[in-house]
């Protein structure tokens, strides 16, 4: 049980489009998804926490007008890389909780490149 | 900041015994202690958790000395597949919150 997909796993794109990253829990309603980046060699970083209905909390330093956060739903959370740049290439990875538990289960993470 | 202190590396040969430290002297009373992994190229996966005694499970045994300022991950038959960087954190349990320090690279070598 516990099983978090991510789509996609790899990604590459143009620097100026924007590319969308989504982030199911499979088998368990989540009340709470997470989003890390990680750079080569770096621990993971929290860049946002979004609740399922209300806005997403962002890290300090994040840009919320660029890394678009949307948790419609229970089961699904996505990530929308506005205008990429080639320092947003990096390893994201999302990760998913349910309230009152406070475990988070991991997605496999998505490698965006852009060109 | 993270609250552990884990070294850089690690080696440890394949069928041997792997065992990571971790210090986490400033926990506090209500704090777990957590272990995760995360092999290259994936998403972080859970190993164990403990507050105070010793922990096992399929995957590794924990332990945590009684003052609670160390504990050790330990990996009973080290395999090919266990290299992978580990992560020791404190939270409290029911509290989502995870920090990320630089974590152990434990390189298993046949």
């Amino acid at each position: 049980g516990a099983v978090v997909s991510q789509h996609p796993s790899r990604v590459i794109c143009k620097s100026g489009t924007s590319v969308k990253i989504e982030c199911r829990s499979l088998d368990f309603q989540a009340t709470t998804m997470f989003w890390y980046r990680q750079f080569p060699k770096q621990s993971l970083m929290l860049m946002a926490t979004s609740n399922e209905g209300s806005k997403a909390t962002y890290e300090q330093g994040v840009e919320k007008d660029k890394f678009l956060i949307n948790h419609a739903s229970l089961t699904l959370s996505t990530l929308t890389v506005t205008s990429a740049h080639p320092e947003d290439s990096s390893f994201y990875i999302c990760s998913a909780g349910v309230q009152g538990v406070g475990e988070q289960y991991f997605g496999p993470g998505t490698r965006l490149t852009v060109t | 900041d993270a609250k552990t202190t884990q070294p850089p590396s690690m080696d440890c040969a394949e069928g041997r015994a792997a065992n990571l430290p971790c210090n986490h002297s400033t926990i506090s009373g209500n704090e777990y202690v957590y272990w995760y992994r995360q092999i290259h190229s994936q998403g972080p996966q859970y190993i164990i958790h403990g507050l105070k005694n010793n922990e096992t499970n399929e995957m590794a045994s924990l332990i945590i000395t009684e003052d609670r300022k160390s504990s050790t991950l330990i990996l009973p038959h080290a395999t090919l597949r266990d290299t992978a960087v580990y992560y020791c954190i404190v939270r409290v349990d029911g509290n989502y919150q995870l920090i990320w320090g630089a974590g152990t690279k434990l390189i298993i070598k046949p």
